[in-house]
């Protein structure tokens, strides 16, 4: 299994709503990774799990929390969402090598849209 | 500061070649990476390098040189389907941590 799996795909949700992007693989990569991508601009990092700890937060709204189940599961919990929040999500995972290359395997990303 | 530079859009032919350039200057690096992103679809890896020089896979290549803070991505025999955007990035020391490009839009025309 060489995927990553996001779920839902897209969502719409309001500014008061709470809801939660997941992303599973299967790889045993030990690095896990959310990113916001706006359109025609590169992926921004949002947090970085490496062996299911919390290793990176790039100075993220606390409206966005991530969360790290086991070593396959990652979510992102939304919750009281801006407009301007509306982006893909991208969930990535990679092994989690000291040195070399770490290349990152993306999952298909969840549209989302804040009304 | 963390700079990388990579045309906005380039147009190619099918069936030509077209290389894509990219300089950056980075107060880190830990190799570059090259990314494929088709509309709508997550980025893809295609290639990294982090030592000088070329690396070939198949139809495309990408070549390195350090000193200059400049790679780039070569796409021979062009197919409809190598229309998309192509993302730069360089890792920094952290590991975990790339510094993308804007990405450079290719248009393949029949």
């Amino acid at each position: 299994d060489t995927e990553v799996t996001q779920t839902p795909k897209h969502l719409v949700m309001g500014m008061t709503n709470k809801k939660s992007l997941k992303c599973e693989q299967h790889m045993g990569h030990r690095a896990m990774y959310w990113y916001k991508q706006k359109a025609k601009k590169p992926p921004e990092l949002m947090f970085v799990y490496s062996y299911e700890k919390l290793s990176i937060n790039e100075s993220v709204p606390s409206r966005f929390s991530p969360e790290c189940p086991n070593s396959s599961l990652l979510n992102l919990h939304l919750h009281a969402l801006q407009p301007e929040d509306s982006a893909l999500y991208l969930c990535a995972s990679s092994q989690d090598r000291s040195s070399g290359a770490n290349v990152l395997t993306f999952g298909a990303g969840s549209r989302l849209t804040v009304l | 500061g963390q700079n990388i530079d990579q045309p906005t859009e380039m147009t190619a032919t099918e069936g030509a070649i077209v290389q894509i350039n990219c300089t950056y200057q980075t107060s880190g690096f830990n190799g570059l990476f090259w990314y494929q992103q088709h509309a709508g679809e997550a980025p893809t890896f295609l290639s990294y390098n982090v030592l000088d020089g070329l690396e070939e896979k198949g139809r495309f290549s990408s070549f390195l040189s350090r000193s200059k803070g400049y790679s780039y991505l070569l796409l021979k025999e062009l197919q409809m389907k190598d229309s998309a955007s192509y993302l730069c990035a360089v890792g920094m020391d952290s590991n975990y941590q790339l510094i993308w490009g804007a990405g450079t839009k290719l248009i393949i025309k029949p």
